[in-house]
């Protein structure tokens, strides 16, 4: 079947530290891949995604690239502030279908 | 555009007492979905809508759980009787797939407690 692992939280840095959050997954097909963070109190959203082996989805100074050969999308970034203090999930879609398949989220605290 | 809206952002019933969920997707968006979100068991996907018409249930966890979508602008998951194990933060979202670039997007969530 289809499933995402991500590396088991909570994770705590400091204000400035460089980040990885560790994800791989399992698909019967060609999976679309995603991050997705939580704030507190609020819903998911999309951070980035890749929908195609080597590919680079990046936004707000995160990063994550797609490796088939290793079934990954490792989430990093190179300096992280108190405001990426947030759950992140990590997801797949196979490509022609519209369930949405998440980890089970990381929860990252970054103090000052 | 408004986003993904739902009601009522918190929810305190009694056990045994009928709760009803309501969500409207962003408007042109054709799937829907209910997932229900705890700490022990993380996001679950409860049941999506495709053009109105429920695709797969399987998620939903017994009968006491319903959900509708009559047209494509208003959804409601509906609980009854609910039960203490049903405290959880439910979400919706809506999504289109254009080419392959998959809108996901999620509405803020209820929080349901059942006392």
């Amino acid at each position: 079947g289809n499933s995402v692992t991500q590396m088991e939280g909570p994770v705590t840095l400091s204000e400035e530290a460089f980040l990885t959050i560790n994800c791989t997954y399992t698909a019967t097909g060609y999976p679309s891949l995603f991050w997705y963070v939580q704030y507190p109190g609020e819903g998911l959203q999309l951070l980035l995604k890749a929908t195609k082996a080597d590919d680079k989805g990046s936004n707000k100074g995160f990063e994550a690239t797609y490796r088939k050969e290793t079934t990954s999308f490792h989430l990093e970034k190179g300096s992280v502030q108190v405001s990426d203090s947030a759950v992140y999930f990590c997801a797949l879609i196979i490509q022609g279908a519209q369930k949405l398949v998440f980890g089970q989220g990381t929860r990252l605290t970054i103090n000052p | 555009d408004a986003g993904v809206i739902q009601s009522p952002r918190h929810e305190v019933t009694e056990m045994g007492q009928e709760v009803t969920l309501r969500c409207k997707p962003i408007s042109g968006h054709n799937s829907l979905f209910w997932y229900r979100q705890t700490m022990m068991r993380g996001l679950e996907l409860l049941i999506y809508f495709n053009n109105n018409v429920p695709i797969d249930d399987s998620g939903m966890p017994e009968d006491r759980f319903s959900a509708k979508m009559p047209n494509a602008s208003f959804s409601t998951l509906k609980i009854q009787p609910s039960e203490p194990r049903d405290s959880a933060v439910y979400f919706c979202a809506s999504i289109i797939q254009q080419g392959g670039n998959y809108g996901y997007t999620f509405g803020s969530g209820t929080r349901l407690t059942v006392v």
